[in-house]
């Protein structure tokens, strides 16, 4: 079966630094993968994803992700964190021939002054 | 568009009583799905629908919970009897019914069992 693994429950960054949130996923086939963000009390809301074609995707509010086959991983960056991305983030594949999402985790993000 | 609209957005209620929850699919959709989302669990998928079809209840913690679409833009979930561990915030997502397409969240209902 399809798994997404996220590495850390927790990032701490500050204000201005890099943010880096890490997903890799287990397929011999690679999926369609997602990023979504969860703010407080609030339902999830796409962020980027990956379907095929260039494996650097941009997404909202200056985020990007990288697909590296190679490493089945599809990690989530943003160059200069601001307060307003604290929020909880979900790395998630759709296998494909299904409309199933399997999602991470999540990894919950802090952002200092 | 309003977006997935689910009601209620808070359920307080107690151990043994009938909850039904609802979503409103955004109109065009044809894929509607259930979550769970808790500390412990994580989100989980329940149960999704396509073309108003279950397609995979897998996720279905157990009997007493049931998932209806009785027309191509409602949906309900209702837990019968509740008990103190159903307490989660549960989402219901819509979208087109390709794997690539996204899944748009309503705001969740909060249900606490007593």
């Amino acid at each position: 079966a399809q798994s997404v693994t996220q590495l850390g429950s927790h990032v701490s960054v500050s204000e201005g630094a890099l943010v880096l949130l890490r997903c890799n996923y287990s397929s011999s086939v690679p999926p369609y993968l997602f990023w979504y963000v969860q703010y407080p009390n609030q339902g999830l809301q796409l962020l980027l994803k990956y379907t095929t074609g260039a494996t650097l995707v941009k997404g909202i509010n200056g985020f990007e992700a990288e697909f590296k086959k190679s490493e089945t991983s599809f990690h989530l960056t943003k160059p200069s964190a601001h307060m307003s991305d604290a929020a909880e983030y979900f790395c998630a594949v759709s296998p494909l021939n299904t409309d199933k999402l399997i999602f991470g985790t999540g990894t919950r993000l802090q952002v200092f002054p | 568009d309003a977006g997935v609209i689910q009601s209620p957005r808070h359920e307080v209620t107690e151990m043994g009583q009938e909850v039904t929850l609802r979503c409103k699919l955004i109109s065009g959709h044809n894929s509607l799905f259930w979550y769970r989302q808790t500390m412990m669990r994580g989100l989980e998928l329940l149960i999704y629908f396509n073309n108003n079809v279950p397609i995979d209840d897998s996720g279905m913690p157990e009997d007493r919970f049931s998932a209806k679409m009785p027309n191509a833009s409602f949906s309900t979930l209702k837990i019968q009897p509740s008990e103190p561990r159903d307490s989660a915030v549960y989402f219901c997502a819509s979208s087109l019914s390709r794997s690539t397409d996204t899944q748009y969240f309503g705001p969740g209902t909060r249900l606490t069992v007593l």
